[in-house]
């Protein structure tokens, strides 16, 4: 079974501070990414990788960073948090000749 | 512009009716459309459609692409509390890129 991890699956952090989550999956996959996904509006796509640090502007890549030091590994980082970054975050991956993403379960992040 | 468009947003039923989702796109050489179900945590995957007119059924659920229309629907019979989630569509296009639609959250009353 694939399984993808999140750090987290819920997080509060005020506004300002450093906020890593993390990612973690375990099928080898070349491709990870990262999404939030608010009421409305689906999932958004924030970033994504194709291998070991590479990394892809998504939709909506501002205030938000990305780190993949290892293939296993994606990192989302928001520099400086702002309330308008509370929202779900999913994490995925997938085979790049694959058709399906795999998803974690979500890093619920509340930035007061 | 590239957009994946689902409606309704938001569907209220009761156990036993019959539901058509709707999932329309516009995108750049597409390549695929994808649905999930999503509960309360992660998306789980339902099915992919790459040809038109080929229904992919799996219990109560079944699906069927137009890609003349550009567009794909989502039925589910006999509908059950279960199945009270968030819908969700994503289409590939080009090399490598997925966009998803805003998902249609389904509440089957009982």
């Amino acid at each position: 079974d694939v399984k993808v991890t999140q750090s987290s699956r819920y997080l509060v952090k005020r506004t300002g501070e450093k906020v890593f989550l993390e990612c973690v999956q375990d099928m080898d996959h070349e491709n990870m990414f990262w999404y939030r996904q608010d009421p409305g509006l689906g999932l958004r796509l924030i970033y994504f990788s194709y291998d070991v640090k590479m990394k892809e502007k998504g939709d909506i890549p501002e205030g938000y960073s990305v780190s993949r030091e290892k293939k296993e590994r994606f990192s989302l980082i928001l520099e400086s948090a702002s309330t308008n970054q509370t929202s779900m975050y999913l994490c995925a991956s997938r085979w790049t000749a694959g058709y399906e993403q795999y998803f974690g379960p979500g890093t619920r992040l509340t930035v007061t | 512009e590239d957009k994946v468009v689902q409606s309704p947003l938001s569907l209220v039923v009761h156990e036993g009716d019959t539901v058509t989702l709707n999932c329309s796109y516009e995108v750049t050489n597409f390549r695929s459309l994808l649905w999930y179900k999503q509960e309360k945590k992660a998306p789980t995957f339902l099915f992919m459609l790459t040809s038109s007119g080929i229904e992919k059924k799996s219990g109560r659920l079944s699906s069927i692409l137009d890609k003349k229309e550009l567009f794909s629907i989502l039925n589910i019979t006999a509908t059950q509390t279960g199945d009270s989630a968030i819908y969700l569509c994503a289409v590939r296009f080009n090399n490598n890129d997925m966009r998803f639609g805003a998902g249609t959250r389904l509440t089957v009353k009982p």
